[in-house]
């Protein structure tokens, strides 16, 4: 079946330092999607990427498609204790439904 | 607009007891979803209906757990007998349709613990 990968599985950072998630997956996807779950609570959608090779930036937030459509990345900018919870991706591949990858938890020190 | 509702919260059963959880999508939302989400886990999706049919049950464990969507609004997952294996937070969420992504809304979720 379609494998997700995201890595890394935990990362600890310092207020003000950057983060990055990857996403990778083992095959040619048709979009993919963003979610944030904080602890306790429940996931929430933060963006859909399409084109190969897309862009988008949210505030802090920048989020990539690879040009191959097999990955994806999530940047946060300057993180903030605001930025505390687990990032998923969802891939779609064509023709089927989405698959959440494992998540990357993240945690800010003030 | 009103989110995503579920009930009950929290559930504590014994092995081999039945269960049921219950989903409002937000209003207008034909498409309904029930993950499964174990402690550590991305949410893993268990069944999709579009208005009350059966998209995608190909994961749902149908020996023990059915869903259904009657009237292509409500939704329930019933598990019977439970395991421990079980115990997860179940979460159901909607989207506009399907097809051409849309982003889901996701519910609080059910937390069930299984003992």
């Amino acid at each position: 079946g379609q494998q997700v990968m995201q890595i890394p599985q935990y990362q600890h950072v310092q207020e003000g330092e950057d983060f990055t998630t990857y996403c990778n997956s083992s095959t040619t996807l048709s979009n993919i999607q963003w979610y944030k779950q904080r602890p306790g609570g429940h996931p929430v959608f933060l963006i859909q990427l399409v084109k190969s090779g897309e862009v988008k930036k949210q505030k802090r937030l920048t989020f990539q498609f690879g040009e191959a459509k097999k990955n994806s990345s999530l940047h946060i900018t300057a993180t903030q204790t605001t930025d505390v919870g687990t990032y998923f991706c969802a891939a779609l591949r064509y023709g089927q439904n989405f698959v959440f990858g494992p998540g990357t938890r993240l945690s800010v020190l003030p | 607009e009103a989110g995503v509702a579920q009930s009950p919260r929290y559930k504590i059963i014994e092995k081999r007891q039945s269960v049921a959880f219950w989903c409002n999508p937000i209003s207008g939302h034909a498409t309904l979803y029930w993950y499964q989400q174990i402690l550590g886990q991305g949410p893993k999706l268990l069944i999709q209906f579009q208005n009350n049919g059966v998209v995608d049950d190909s994961q749902l464990p149908k020996d023990r757990f059915s869903a259904e969507r009657l009237k292509g609004v409500d939704s329930t997952l019933k598990i019977q007998p439970a395991k421990l294996e079980d115990s997860a937070v179940y979460l159901c969420a909607s989207s506009w349709s399907m097809g051409i992504a849309y982003e889901q809304y996701f519910g609080p979720g059910t937390r069930l613990t299984v003992t």
